[in-house]
């Protein structure tokens, strides 16, 4: 199993230019979300999903967008990328039913440099 | 969803001592969860206590849960060089709800 794929790994972008942050994972699970984490903090939530079709804003949902066609993608648009927005971003995935669930699956981040 | 508080921040220990770190919550859970994050990676799920049960063990990892005092504890025994990682908890209500991460505790294992 590949678990959840994030791709690219790194990417730097001009201020003002838009880009899809891509996440991917192959286990069948419902839930999904997206994680920002800065230097030296904690992990904060941005989107996440319970579901196809479904998506719900997190902790800072400010400057990004979501959306859940299938279950298996769910990509990270970045709307007019701004310095602020510089930061390591994490997917992760798992079941929502707790009888399954065994915990989150996370990717190995994307680090995004906006200059 | 709720966040987990980890104690300590930072902790800094010998090769081969015992790590232990807290993590407190506010209301009740379904579950509760620790994570790793070695430095520049991704969390890497640890283990996952549910909340009828008040001890798991996993390899050198040992994990006790009370409800009662809305707290979990983590223990790593005999640590080495390469647990040294950020260690976060994650309590969960239900499956629908998002975890919510703390600052975590570094700790560091110095050979």
């Amino acid at each position: 199993n590949a678990g959840v794929t994030q791709t690219p790994k790194f990417q730097v972008l001009k201020t003002g230019q838009s880009m899809t942050l891509q996440c991917a994972q192959d286990m069948n699970h419902e839930y999904m979300s997206w994680y920002r984490q800065d230097p030296g903090m904690g992990l904060r939530l941005i989107h996440y999903s319970v579901g196809a079709g479904i998506t719900d804003q997190g902790e800072v949902p400010n400057g990004y967008n979501v959306s859940r066609s299938t279950t298996e993608d769910f990509p990270l648009r970045l709307l007019s990328a701004a310095p602020s927005q510089t930061s390591v971003y994490f997917c992760a995935s798992s079941y929502t039913d707790l009888r399954r669930h065994y915990g989150y699956t996370f990717g190995s981040g994307t680090r995004l440099t906006v200059v | 969803s709720q966040q987990g508080e980890e104690d300590p921040q930072a902790l800094s220990i010998q090769e081969g001592e015992n790590a232990t770190m807290n993590c407190s919550y506010k209301t009740s859970i379904n579950n509760l969860q620790w994570y790793r994050q070695n430095s520049g990676r991704g969390l890497v799920h640890l283990i996952l206590i549910r909340s009828n049960e008040r001890e798991k063990h996993s390899g050198r990892l040992r994990v006790t849960l009370d409800t009662s005092k809305k707290s979990s504890s983590l223990l790593i025994t005999a640590s080495r060089a390469a647990d040294t990682a950020s260690y976060f908890c994650a309590p969960t209500s239900s499956g629908n709800t998002p975890l919510v991460f703390g600052k975590g505790t570094r700790l560091s294992v110095i050979a």
